[in-house]
This record gives C-alpha cells, structure tokens and sequence, in this order.
C-alpha cells in the first residue's frame, strides 16, 4: 500500500535553531514528491517539487531533499514567521491526485 | 489572479439535507481534485478528474458525487449529510504533466459542519 509518513508530528524551536522534518514513503513507482506549508484556517501552499533522488531545491530558509526512501526539510536560523504545519505529498501514479502524510506541526518562538 | 476559488467558506447542515460545494479554478488545469481534512487524519482524498466528463474515485468517497461537464469548475455533492462529514474540504488543481505528477493548488477551503 502506498504509504506517506511524517516525523515528527510536533516541533518547538528556538529562533534561529536549526533543524529538519522528515518525510519517508512507500510508493510502486515515485512520480513526484512534494512540500506544502499551511497556515492554520488556510489552504495548503506549494513549497517545493522533487523528481529526482539526489535532487535538492531551496528557498529562503527551506531547503529540501531527496532520496529513495525519503524526503528532509531543513529549515536553517528558523523565524517566527516559519511557524505552520508542513505537508509532504507523493505523486504514485501518472494523472491521480496526490497522497498526503499527516504533516509537521512547527513552532517557533523568539 | 483568483486561482482556486471555493464557496461557501462556512456552512451548516443539518443530518439528511444535500447541499454542493463548488470549485472553479481559472488556470486552465486537466486534473481537479477534493480533499477532505481532519484533526489526526491528515489531507483524504475523497474524489478526482483528469479532465472534463472523466472522473474518479479517491481513498473516502462514500456519500460524495462529483462530475466534471467543463475545465473550470468541479463541484462536490454531499447527498444526505451525516455529522461523520464534517470536516474542511479543500478543492484542488494541477497542470497536466505527462507521466509525472506536477503541484497542486488549493482553495481555500470550506468548513463543514453537520448537526
């Protein structure tokens, strides 16, 4: 069964505390992993797309990457304003929609 | 640049009555897609369409319909509410990527709750 799992499921940080989320999956045949950002009462907002194991995009402090099990989002000297819920989802079939985990709840405090 | 718009934002049912929520996106996107989220349970998907008169099934479709007679616009039906869908539900679209997904853009989302 195609499967997203991500860890932790809550994260405190200090301003400027560096430090990553994971995303693993188990899919028949990965066609895409990506990352969302969510703010509470919103609509989930596009981050980052992944093809490629060994494929790494950034923005800003987010910098993401992939391997053949699994994703990072590293978030390096994090601000308050990087408090959300962060989403990863994986495309495992050409023109479906995408599979989702649960999220990373991050806060971070000044 | 209105994207993916939802409405309503808010609604109350009571248990028994069907009700549309609509979705319209104005990107010109094949695939359309319904999420529902809940505390704990993460983004579901319930229906979704890769193109007009073509839909599909997702992981919790139970007590939903959808059709796709255009581009632009993929409502979901509620057919009798139970207090089991309430929840937020997100529309979504994406671009067409051959034999790759591509990224999905969401509305905003309407609250649901049934009474």
């Amino acid at each position: 069964e195609d499967q997203v799992t991500q860890s932790p499921e809550a994260l405190r940080l200090q301003e400027g505390e560096s430090s990553s989320l994971n995303c693993s999956y188990t899919v028949s045949g990965l066609r895409g992993l990506f990352w969302y950002r969510q703010d509470p009462g919103k609509g989930p907002e596009f981050l980052f797309t992944l093809y490629s194991a060994g494929e790494e995009k950034e923005k800003e402090r987010l910098k993401a990457t992939l391997t053949k099990k699994e994703s990072f989002l590293h978030i390096t000297a994090p601000k308050p304003e990087d408090s959300a819920t962060y989403l990863c989802a994986v495309g495992h079939q050409a023109g479906t929609a995408l599979i989702f985990g649960k999220g990373t709840t991050l806060s971070v405090s000044s | 640049n209105a994207g993916v718009t939802q409405t309503p934002k808010f609604q109350v049912l009571k248990t028994g009555q069907s009700m549309t929520l609509q979705c319209a996106q104005d990107m010109n996107h094949e695939y359309m897609s319904w999420y529902r989220q809940d505390p704990g349970m993460g983004l579901r998907l319930i229906h979704y369409s890769v193109g007009a008169g073509i839909t599909d099934q997702g992981e919790v479709p139970n007590g939903y319909n959808v059709s796709r007679s255009t581009t632009e616009d993929f409502p979901l039906r509620l057919l009798s509410a139970a207090p089991s869908q309430t929840s937020v539900y997100f529309c979504a679209s994406s671009p067409s990527g051959g034999e790759m997904n591509t990224e999905a853009f969401f509305g905003q989302g309407t609250r649901l709750t049934v009474v």
